[in-house]
């Protein structure tokens, strides 16, 4: 199985912070990674699919990069409404795996 | 509007079995895979399993091979999870989630969980 392992686990910024959370993939998964948000109380929703592809709705504040096994999600300017735990996830094969998650918090 | 409603959870001892349901509704559901993801508390999201749109193709994580079960009915757009021999370890929020591409053979393409339903709480406790 692919093991993702993401970080930091936790993550503290302020309003406005550029924030960066990194996903690391045990095998060359080309692009095959997504990114989802998870509020408490709510289902995870998709914001990032195939490393860097910004999913329709979602707020141009967010983008991802990478390619193979190293990957990078980032906020340009943290909002208040970001507050949740995020996590990556690969596809190139089953079974299909997440990271840990990155919880992030306001400062 | 997408809509996954989950049903079917609660309590159940160890060894007992439960089904799952999901009543899919604002979109073709015969048109795309589907899949059952869950997450234990204090812990991360894990995929279980997923089914083609048709039935004919099936894929299991190992740790419920040979226990659940899934299954579609696309008269009635729904989405099932059939558990058996549960455990403690099994004890978990059941997500409902539409998929944009498909797994073939082990291997997967455009796969994007674009749709999650509310999910439904599985305790498996004596």
């Amino acid at each position: 199985d692919i093991q993702m392992t993401q970080s930091p686990s936790s993550l503290s910024a302020s309003i406005g912070d550029r924030v960066t959370i990194t996903c690391q993939a045990s095998q060359d998964i080309n692009n095959y990674l997504n990114w989802y948000q998870r509020k408490p109380g709510k289902a995870p929703k998709l914001l990032i699919y195939d490393a860097s592809n910004l999913e329709t709705g979602v707020p141009s504040r967010f983008s991802g990069g990478g390619s193979g096994t190293d990957f990078t999600f980032t906020i340009i300017s943290l909002q208040p409404e970001d507050i949740a735990t995020y996590y990556c996830q690969h596809y190139l094969n089953l079974p299909i795996t997440f990271g840990q998650g990155t919880r992030l918090e306001i400062k | 509007e997408v809509q996954l409603v989950e049903s079917g959870g609660g309590l159940v001892q160890p060894g007992g079995s439960l089904r799952l349901s999901c009543a899919a509704s604002g979109f073709t559901f015969s048109s795309y895979w589907m899949n059952w993801v869950r997450q234990a508390p204090g812990k991360g999201l894990e995929w279980v399993a997923n089914i083609k749109q048709d039935g004919n193709e099936k894929y299991y994580v190992d740790s419920v091979k040979g226990r659940f079960t899934i299954s579609r009915d696309n008269a009635k757009n729904s989405l099932y999870l059939q558990m058996n021999s549960l455990r403690a370890e099994d004890t978990a929020v059941y997500y409902c989630v539409r998929d944009r591409g498909y797994c073939s053979g082990g291997s997967c393409y455009s796969v994007h969980f674009d749709y999650w339903g509310q999910g439904t709480l599985v305790t498996v406790s004596s």
